[in-house]
């Protein structure tokens, strides 16, 4: 069985500052997916960043960015430069080729205030 | 690209009433579509995983007779919620993963929200 752990429950950053949203997960597969996706207040869950396990190298999409650890199954997500549009439930997920049609293991996520 | 659409976005029904939610990839084609149901302040918990052409597989503890999910097309499922009751008021999200782009990627719809008088 996958299991995704997000322990902070709660986390507030500065506009413009950065912060750091934990995630660790385990897994037995060698290949599989790793997600992070953003459900602001309007409840639409938008994916934010992807990452192949297989792959060594950190994904980045503009302030946003990954630091994989996969010895240590940990993915957590850094937000840079941080706008109050960031302000939203954040859920680590993963995914691996045998789940059954990429059925997705979420976290139960991280609420993420941005203080103006 | 990868945009899917749900509708309507809030219904409020009667007691024993049916309500039907579908759910349109607008921009691909999608094999597999799954259906979420969100409770305030929860993750999101997976009730059936449909794909085009076949029957739903349902996740253990969600009736399959209370909540028909029919897939007829690679663009469109629907879900039905048969004879509602106010235990079934939720928000009810789905999602599509997409034949072209990562096929390992789910992308999901705004939500709909459900209320049952």
């Amino acid at each position: 069985a996958q299991t995704v752990t997000q322990s902070q429950p709660e986390m507030s950053v500065q506009e413009a500052e950065t912060v750091t949203l934990s995630c660790t997960y385990d897994t037995s597969e060698s290949d599989y997916y790793l997600f992070w996706y953003k459900q602001p207040p309007s409840r639409q869950m938008i994916l934010v960043i992807r990452q192949e396990a297989y792959k060594q190298q950190n994904a980045t999409e503009n302030r946003f960015s990954v630091n994989f650890q996969k010895a240590a199954k940990s993915f957590s997500l850094k937000i840079s430069d941080s706008q109050l549009g960031d302000a939203a439930m954040y859920f680590c997920a993963l995914t691996y080729s045998g789940a059954g049609s990429y059925q997705l293991t979420f976290g139960k996520g991280t609420k993420l205030s941005v203080i103006p | 690209g990868a945009v899917v659409s749900q509708h309507p976005s809030r219904v409020i029904c009667k007691s024993g009433t049916s309500v039907k939610i579908e759910c349109r990839s607008l921009d691909f084609q999608a094999t597999t579509m799954f259906w979420y149901r969100q409770f305030p302040k929860q993750s999101l918990m997976l009730m059936a995983t449909s794909n085009e052409g076949s029957k739903a597989t349902y996740e253990q503890g969600v009736e399959k007779d209370k909540f028909l999910i029919n897939h007829a097309s690679l663009t469109l499922s629907t879900l039905t919620v048969t004879s509602a009751h106010p235990e079934d008021s939720s928000f009810y999200i789905c999602s599509a993963n997409s034949n072209d782009m990562y096929t390992d990627t789910q992308y999901f719809g705004p939500g709909t929200r459900l209320t049952v008088l």
